[in-house]
C-alpha cells in the first residue's frame, strides 16, 4: 500500500475554510485517495474519496494535483462540530491485495476554535 | 437504517475469563470488517469478510483470537482468555463489496482488568 503523510494537528477558526493536506507520493495508477475522520469517541466516518478529479460533496471537497502525489481536503466553512482526527488513505479499488484494507495512520487533528 | 450495530458498548472483565463481541452490518452489505483501536497503535484492521467469508485475518494478533460470521446479518468476534493488553475500542464496520466507504459502528470499549 502505498502511504501518506499528514501533519500531526492543524486549527481553524469557525466559519473559515480549513484545507488539510496529505502527501502520497508513492500512489499507484489505480488507488483512489479517501478521507475519513473519527470524532471523539465515535467511530470514524467516510467523508469523500477521488482517483485523479476533484470531487464534492455536501461535507468536503477534494483537490488531488495532477501527478496525484498530494491532495487537499476542504471544509468550506468549519464549524465546531468538524473537530476530529481526519485520516488521508490511500487504497486500491480493483482488488488485489490492498482492497478493502483501510490502513488508519495518525491523522491530523482539526481543531476547530470559536 | 439503524447503522452498524454493536454491542455491548462497554464491557469490564477480569484477565483470563471469555469475552465475545457482536456486530450486526447494515443490510446489504457484504462486507464486514474488525478493528482494534488503541492510543499506542492506532487503528488497526484484523480480519474482514466478504460474503461471510473470511478474506484476511493477517491482523488478528494471535490464536486467542478469533472471528466468525455465520450469516450476512450477524458476526462475533471472541477473545479467550482476555489479557489486559487487549484492552482497546473494538470497532465493526461494513461496505457494499467492491467499495471502500465504510461505515462504522460506535464500538465496544473492551476493558481486561
Amino acid at each position: 500500500d502505498a502511504k501518506t503523510t499528514q501533519p500531526p494537528s492543524m486549527d481553524c477558526a469557525e466559519g473559515r475554510a480549513a484545507n488539510l493536506p496529505c502527501n502520497h507520493s508513492t500512489i499507484s495508477g489505480n488507488e483512489y485517495v479517501y478521507w475519513y475522520r473519527q470524532i471523539h469517541s465515535q467511530g470514524p466516518q467516510y467523508i469523500i474519496h477521488g482517483l485523479k478529479n476533484n470531487e464534492t460533496n455536501e461535507m468536503a471537497s477534494l483537490i488531488i494535483t495532477e501527478d496525484r502525489k498530494s491532495s487537499t481536503l476542504i471544509l468550506p466553512h468549519a464549524t465546531l462540530r468538524d473537530t476530529a482526527v481526519y485520516y488521508c488513505i490511500v487504497v486500491s479499488n480493483a482488488g488485489g491485495t490492498s482492497y478493502g484494507k483501510l490502513t488508519f495512520g495518525q491523522g491530523t487533528i482539526l481543531t476547530v476554535h470559536p | 437504517d439503524a447503522g452498524v450495530i454493536q454491542s455491548p458498548r462497554h464491557e469490564v472483565t477480569e484477565m483470563g475469563q471469555e469475552v465475545t463481541l457482536r456486530c450486526k452490518p447494515i443490510s446489504g452489505h457484504n462486507s464486514l470488517f474488525w478493528y482494534r483501536q488503541t492510543m499506542m497503535r492506532g487503528l488497526e484492521l484484523l480480519i474482514y469478510f466478504n460474503n461471510n467469508v473470511p478474506i484476511d485475518d493477517s491482523g488478528m494478533p494471535e490464536d486467542r483470537f478469533s472471528a466468525k460470521m455465520p450469516n450476512a446479518s450477524f458476526s462475533t468476534l471472541k477473545i479467550q482468555p482476555s489479557e489486559p493488553r487487549d484492552s482497546a475500542v473494538y470497532f465493526c464496520a461494513s461496505s457494499l463489496a467492491r467499495n471502500n466507504e465504510q461505515f462504522f459502528g460506535p464500538g465496544t470499549r473492551l476493558t481486561v482488568l
